[in-house]
């Protein structure tokens, strides 16, 4: 079945760390890649997105994630965290049926805790 | 404009209750999403819609579930009768449904279910 993984349940880092998320999905074709944000108490936001050209995203607040075909891989990356990072991060990919309405398939979430 | 609008953003009602779950989407877009989150599943499509047409429902768990979409501003999630597995945060999202599939999906506040 066509799944977006995401390896870490629960991350904690602390301030300043550097930060990778890992992120795959499962099935080949063309896909546009998302990762989104959920602040404690707060509705998901969008932090990125990829569909096309450069494999490097940058998005809000300093994140990007890069695009590896060949891996199947959407990773996000923040060179510094702060505490105010601290949220559940989920990655998700249009559906392999082209997702012409947009349709996405979200993996699990990682929560992200950042200690001061 | 204010965003995906949800009501109510809690709701507790006991198993076999009938549940209804309300939502306006951002004006001018053309695809609704319905998903529920729990610990156990993450967040999981249940259905959606584009241009008010049900596009695909195979998320939705079992017949007691019912979604509607009567006009362009306005969708409803219903659970007849409800019971406790039911218990979840439901969200709804919108996007402007461009047929490419990049676009942002906007979501609301949630809409936090307990059943007793």
């Amino acid at each position: 079945a066509q799944s977006v993984s995401q390896h870490n349940h629960h991350v904690i880092l602390s301030e300043a760390a550097s930060l990778e998320l890992g992120c795959n999905y499962s099935y080949g074709g063309t896909v546009n890649l998302f990762w989104y944000v959920q602040y404690p108490g707060q509705h998901l936001q969008l932090l990125l997105k990829y569909f096309s050209g450069d494999p490097l995203v940058k998005g809000i607040k300093g994140f990007e994630a890069e695009f590896i075909k060949s891996k199947f891989s959407f990773n996000l990356r923040k060179p510094s965290v702060q505490w105010s990072d601290t949220a559940e991060y989920f990655c998700a990919a249009t559906a392999p049926n082209g997702g012409s309405q947009g349709n996405l398939i979200f993996g699990k979430g990682t929560k992200l805790s950042v200690k001061p | 404009d204010a965003g995906v609008i949800q009501s109510p953003r809690h709701e507790v009602t006991e198993m076999g209750q009938e549940v209804t779950l309300r939502c306006k989407p951002i004006s001018g877009h053309n695809s609704l999403f319905w998903y529920r989150q729990t610990m156990m599943r993450g967040l999981e499509l249940l259905i959606y819609f584009n241009n008010n047409v049900p596009i695909d429902d195979s998320g939705m768990p079992e017949d007691r579930f019912s979604a509607k979409m009567p006009n362009a501003s306005f969708s409803t999630l219903k659970i007849q009768p409800s019971e406790p597995r039911d218990s979840a945060v439901y969200f709804c999202a919108s996007s402007l449904g461009g047929l490419a599939g990049t676009d942002t999906q906007y979501f609301g506040p949630g809409t936090r279910l307990t059943v007793l």
